[in-house]
């Protein structure tokens, strides 16, 4: 069973305004990732993180931004979200063993930018 | 980068029926995972495959590992209501830098 949370688990902003997405896990997993997903549709990296103070950007480019300074938390920043923001992000974190990297998600946050 | 091509995109069945999905992709993968998504949730793990050929169950659902590394399915036995969802495959290469690739997923709809 995976211990991974994101808060809020909703949202409803207005363009402008400055927002934090947070993701945190209890299991002390190094790897976590964010992902960007439009309803039904499939899922989409945008940022990823190998350990503290390790960010990269994935592979959809994102105008968020993210940081890593505690093991267990990986919040998503956006200084000025705007309605193309709007969409669900899902964190993610994993252990890899044995080459075996299982993802474990968090529930997402749905953002709505109006 | 590596593109999975999963498919069907939706699916329409009778409670009681089996259901197959699969996933294909033009790269070799040496991890293939599938995941299944309820609205409103993240993605849940169903069944992880680590070698090629392997065959493993988890209750009514069982997925493989394609021989060629190349490709995975997925089945649901005898599905019910609560089978409905997106379900998602996603290979990884093992030690590389990139991470899991998402396929589009496919959407179940399980009708009484």
């Amino acid at each position: 069973e995976a211990d991974i949370y994101q808060t809020p688990r909703y949202l409803v902003i207005g363009t402008g305004k400055k927002i934090t997405l947070e993701c945190s896990q209890t299991m002390g997993h190094d790897k976590m990732y964010w992902y960007q997903q439009d309803p039904g549709m499939e899922l989409h990296l945008i940022h990823y993180s190998y350990g503290v103070n390790s960010t990269e950007k994935g592979d959809l480019s994102s105008e968020s931004t993210v940081s890593r300074i505690r093991t267990e938390h990986f919040p998503l920043t956006l200084e000025s979200a705007r309605p193309s923001h709007t969409s669900q992000y899902l964190c993610a974190s994993s252990e890899p063993r044995q080459g075996k990297n299982i993802q474990y998600f968090g529930a997402g946050t749905r953002l709505s930018v109006l | 980068g590596q593109q999975l091509n999963q498919s069907p995109q939706s699916m329409f069945i009778q409670e009681g029926e089996d259901v197959s999905m699969n996933c294909t992709s033009s790269s070799i993968f040496n991890t293939w995972l599938w995941y299944k998504q309820d609205p409103g949730e993240g993605p849940v793990l169903l069944i992880a495959l680590y070698k090629a050929g392997e065959l493993t169950s988890n209750g009514r659902l069982t997925a493989q590992f394609g021989i060629t590394r190349k490709d995975s399915f997925l089945n649901i036995s005898a599905s019910i209501p609560s089978d409905v969802g997106i379900y998602f495959c996603a290979g990884q290469l093992t030690g590389s830098a990139r991470q899991l690739t998402f396929g589009s997923g496919t959407q179940l709809t399980v009708l009484p």
